[in-house]
């Protein structure tokens, strides 16, 4: 079946750090790919999508592409702030119109320290 | 202005007893749905209802249930509580006709099962 791997956490990098989360896929078709943010204490919401290859995602900085020979959607951010601490899940949707479950990795959780 | 509200906030309750949980949205969304997140923040999907119509209906113990009164609306009653049941429950919606799925999140509900 169709799963998002992410990469373990806890990341903890200091403030104006470069950041990557890796993210991997296994899907058939061409899915939509997400990355959704869980601040302490709040709800998911998302961060940047992309919805073929190619294509980038951008957002508050942060930065992901759509990768289909690696199945891929890696995060990025040049330099990061203290305010970046949260929880970033990765998540994709099977391509169509039929109603059908976004799918979300374990999510990795991010610190970042002054 | 909230879009997706969820009440309660907290919920603490002894094993055996029968809760509920109200979600509304004011987005206009026409897909709402009931995720479990558990002590490691991984999400799993419960229930999603489309235009009051239930579409996907994950491996959850008959003790759940979820209701839809309108569009609005999606309430989850779980009966007979169990320790097991502890965990952040989220709710969100999403317009399906837009094609984008993006899914927006209530700031959920943190259920504890003594």
């Amino acid at each position: 079946g169709d799963s998002v791997t992410q990469m373990e956490g806890p990341v903890t990098l200091s403030e104006e750090a470069f950041l990557t989360i890796n993210c991997t896929y296994t899907a058939t078709g061409y899915p939509s790919l997400f990355w959704y943010v869980q601040y302490p204490g709040e709800g998911l919401q998302l961060l940047l999508k992309a919805t073929k290859a190619d294509d980038k995602g951008s957002n508050k900085g942060f930065e992901a592409t759509y990768r289909k020979e690696t199945t891929s959607f890696h995060l990025e951010k040049g330099s990061v702030q203290v305010s970046d601490s949260a929880v970033y899940f990765c998540a994709l949707r099977r391509g169509g119109t039929s109603y059908d479950k976004v799918i979300f990795g374990p999510g990795t959780s991010l610190s970042v320290i002054p | 202005d909230t879009a997706v509200s969820q009440t309660p906030k907290y919920l603490v309750t002894q094993m055996g007893n029968d809760k509920s949980i109200k979600c509304e949205q004011n987005l206009g969304h026409d897909t709402m749905y009931w995720y479990k997140q558990d002590s490691k923040k991984f999400l799993k999907i419960m229930f999603s209802y489309n235009n009051k119509e239930l579409i996907i209906n994950e491996t959850v113990p008959n003790r759940f249930s979820p209701k839809s009164p309108d569009k609005a609306h999606l309430n989850l009653h779980i009966n007979s509580l169990e320790l097991g049941d502890s965990a952040v429950y989220f709710c969100a919606s999403s317009l399906w006709t837009s094609g984008s799925h993006e899914q927006y999140f209530g700031p959920g509900t943190r259920l504890t099962v003594t």
